[in-house]
């Protein structure tokens, strides 16, 4: 069964210093991951995605992600926290439908 | 901004009633998901469609369904409407090239409130 756990529901950081939002995932064959952040009340933003290659992968916002196959992990970080990346984030695997599977998300807090 | 539309933002009914929401693609897109986005089931895929065609189900009720037209655009109609429906309404579009690398994106969702 194709799935994704984001083991926390919220994380806690201060303001300036290093996140992580963890991600597992279990899907078939090669696997297509996605992290996407949702504002409240607004649809989602396409952060970054791990295709193949790099297992580190950068995107918008001073975010990045890095892939770990052995341990099907696909951890998102930034170095420094901003209040303004409190937020709503989803990391969604690519299913072999090609939808998104999504899990409950991860709710980020970061106070200044 | 996405590029991605929906219409409308808002949409409160009582239950029982139909009602459709509109979604116009990223230009030269071709495929469109909806998904369903509620506090009990959070984010569920409901159905894709690719340049007019039905391309997969996932977790899509009987009495909803979905349509995409040759200017690409689509809608979900939603009929005999209950409580529990109330949910935001997203939809994502993608260029879908053949493989699954494709991003999806999000438009702003319709909200619905069935009362």
């Amino acid at each position: 069964a194709q799935s994704v756990a984001q083991p926390e529901d919220q994380v806690n950081v201060a303001e300036g210093n290093p996140l992580t939002v963890k991600c597992t995932y279990s899907v078939s064959g090669n696997p297509y991951l996605f992290w996407y952040v949702q504002y409240p009340n607004r649809g989602l933003q396409f952060l970054l995605k791990y295709i193949t290659g790099d297992n580190l992968v950068k995107g918008s916002y001073g975010f990045e992600a890095e892939f770990n196959k052995s341990q099907t992990s696909f951890h998102l970080k930034k170095p420094s926290a901003l209040v303004s990346d409190s937020a709503l984030y989803f990391c969604a695997p690519r299913g072999s439908q090609g939808n998104l599977i999504f899990g409950k998300g991860t709710k980020l807090s970061v106070k200044p | 901004d996405s590029g991605v539309t929906q219409t409308p933002k808002h949409l409160i009914t009582a239950t029982g009633q139909r009602v459709t929401l509109r979604c116009s693609p990223r230009s030269g897109d071709l495929s469109v998901y909806w998904y369903q986005q509620s506090l009990d089931q959070g984010l569920q895929f409901l159905i894709q469609y690719y340049n007019g065609e039905e391309r997969a189900k996932g977790n899509i009720l009987e009495r909803f369904s979905a349509q995409q037209f040759p200017d690409l655009h689509s809608e979900l109609n939603l009929s005999s409407l209950e409580l529990g429906d109330s949910a935001l309404y997203f939809c994502a579009s993608s260029v879908e090239t053949g493989g699954r690398a494709d991003t999806q994106y999000f438009g702003p969702g319709t909200r619905l409130t069935v009362l």
